[in-house]
């Protein structure tokens, strides 16, 4: 079974940085492409950033480019995201998503910045 | 980017009776590679979201057969025949044939 367990949320004021971090298990983590997708609070689903099997790209959305970094180990089956410079519209529920045959959704992770 | 327009936003079904949700794209979603990467997301109340349907009709693992989809082009529609109580929730369309990816503003079906 495919799990992703998203870690690192919290309160953080404007300005701040966060890294929020993604542990995947139940197939093969090497082979497939990785994504973070969030949605703030009541609001649809926005792409924030991506990064292939092997660590190519990684890509971002123009909102999040210049401030977030996206990572992957595929040693320990992770996949980071450095979010720096962190905006109170970057508020919202972080997901992390395996593009492996399929879309798979981790639970989320919450990121609140405010002051 | 690619702009998806779903209609209607919200969707009031009676249990059993069919429903039907569009998706129309700013532009063709058709790739060079002769696929088509539109896919529908479920979202029920409080959940993340779950993948239902991949290239336009495929049904993802454990979808029930309710669920299908067609179109090509822009213009996309998801049917949900015989609807039952656990169909209840947000429904996204969602693009990546171009970057970057994006999703329809969502539909909400309701009993």
């Amino acid at each position: 079974e495919v799990q992703l367990v998203e870690s690192g949320g919290g309160l953080v004021q404007p300005g701040g940085s966060l890294r929020l971090s993604c542990s995947a298990s139940g197939f093969t983590y090497s082979k497939y492409g990785m994504y973070w997708v969030r949605q703030a609070p009541g609001k649809g689903l926005e792409y924030v950033s991506s990064i292939t099997s092997n660590g190519g790209g990684p890509y971002y959305a123009d909102s999040v480019k210049g401030r977030f970094t996206m990572s992957r180990d595929n040693s320990k089956n992770m996949v980071n995201l450095q979010m720096n410079s962190l905006r109170t519209d970057d508020t919202a529920l972080y997901y992390c998503v395996a593009d492996a045959s399929g879309y798979y959704w981790g639970q989320g992770v919450l990121v609140t910045v405010s002051s | 980017d690619i702009v998806l327009t779903q209609t209607p936003l919200s969707s009031p079904v009676t249990l059993g009776q069919s429903a039907s949700i569009s998706c129309k794209s700013s532009q063709s979603l058709l790739h060079t590679d002769g696929n088509t990467y539109l896919s529908w997301l479920q979202q029920r109340p409080g959940q993340p979201p779950r993948l239902l349907l991949s290239k336009v009709s495929t049904r993802f693992s454990g979808v029930p057969d309710r669920f299908s989809g067609s179109g090509a082009g822009t213009d996309f529609t998801l049917t949900i025949s015989r609807v039952e109580a656990e169909d209840v929730g947000l429904y996204y369309c969602m693009q990546a044939t171009h970057f970057p990816p994006t999703f329809g503003q969502g539909t909400k079906v309701e009993i």
